[in-house]
């Protein structure tokens, strides 16, 4: 099993949709949680980070953390055509901070 | 400001060459870390820097990958005796100090091909 579990889609919306994004991660150590946006053939950019459990909103996206399940969530609410990309789930691994991604859900807004 | 840099953006090689892949980061960032992404995966770690040392390198699959970080800033990542299956996109990100929780900036990555 992979320390985080992501389903990689693709996921299709309509312009204007709210979208749903979801991982499931293993280690009980994981405190920092992070979203990235990849737009295709970039490098990652961070989107939203939270610690620990609870909830983190900014501008259209919400992130989720519920511990307890081991459960991660993104929402991105009046989905757009910019925001059609791959998404990636994080959480710090290790001693030294590396991140453990999931493997990342493809998003596509149409409009 | 600048962010983090690669280069070259791509790259394709032969099996059995060598190839190098250089990381420019953010300056001022202590810490770095390289990543290799294959085709419909997220990202994984292969090994991490603070300062001009591996603190971590736990993540390079063999003896063929070697990085080095000689003054703290500019990286590279070597890999020996290239293989097909080394084929993908490599990663480098920086952070100001490479604490849990410390945000990690990516350069846009270096797609290695070997045929």
């Amino acid at each position: 099993q992979k320390e985080v579990e992501q389903d990689p889609g693709p996921l299709s919306v309509p312009e204007g949709a709210i979208v749903s994004l979801n991982c499931t991660y293993s280690n009980s150590a994981f405190q920092y949680f992070m979203w990235y946006r990849q737009y295709s053939r970039k490098g990652p950019e961070l989107l939203m980070y939270t610690y620990s459990s609870g909830n983190k909103e900014d501008g259209r996206f919400t992130a989720q953390v519920d511990k307890s399940s081991k459960y991660i969530s993104l929402f991105i609410r009046d989905s757009q055509p910019s925001d059609s990309a791959t998404y990636l789930c994080a959480g710090y691994g290790g001693s030294q901070g590396n991140l453990i991604f999931g493997k990342g859900t493809k998003l596509s807004v149409k409009p | 400001g600048a962010g983090v840099s690669q280069t070259p953006s791509n790259k394709v090689t032969e099996k059995g060459k060598y190839v190098e892949l250089r990381c420019d980061p953010i300056s001022g960032h202590t810490a770095l870390y390289w990543y290799r992404q294959s085709l419909g995966q997220g990202p994984e770690f292969l090994i991490y820097f603070q300062g001009t040392g591996a603190a971590d390198d736990s993540g390079l699959p063999n003896d063929r990958f070697f990085a080095v970080r000689p003054e703290g800033s500019v990286s590279t990542l070597k890999i020996q005796r290239t293989e097909r299956g080394d084929s993908a996109v490599y990663l480098c990100a920086s952070s100001l100090s490479g604490t849990r929780g410390d945000e990690q900036f990516f350069g846009p990555g270096t797609r290695l091909t070997v045929l």
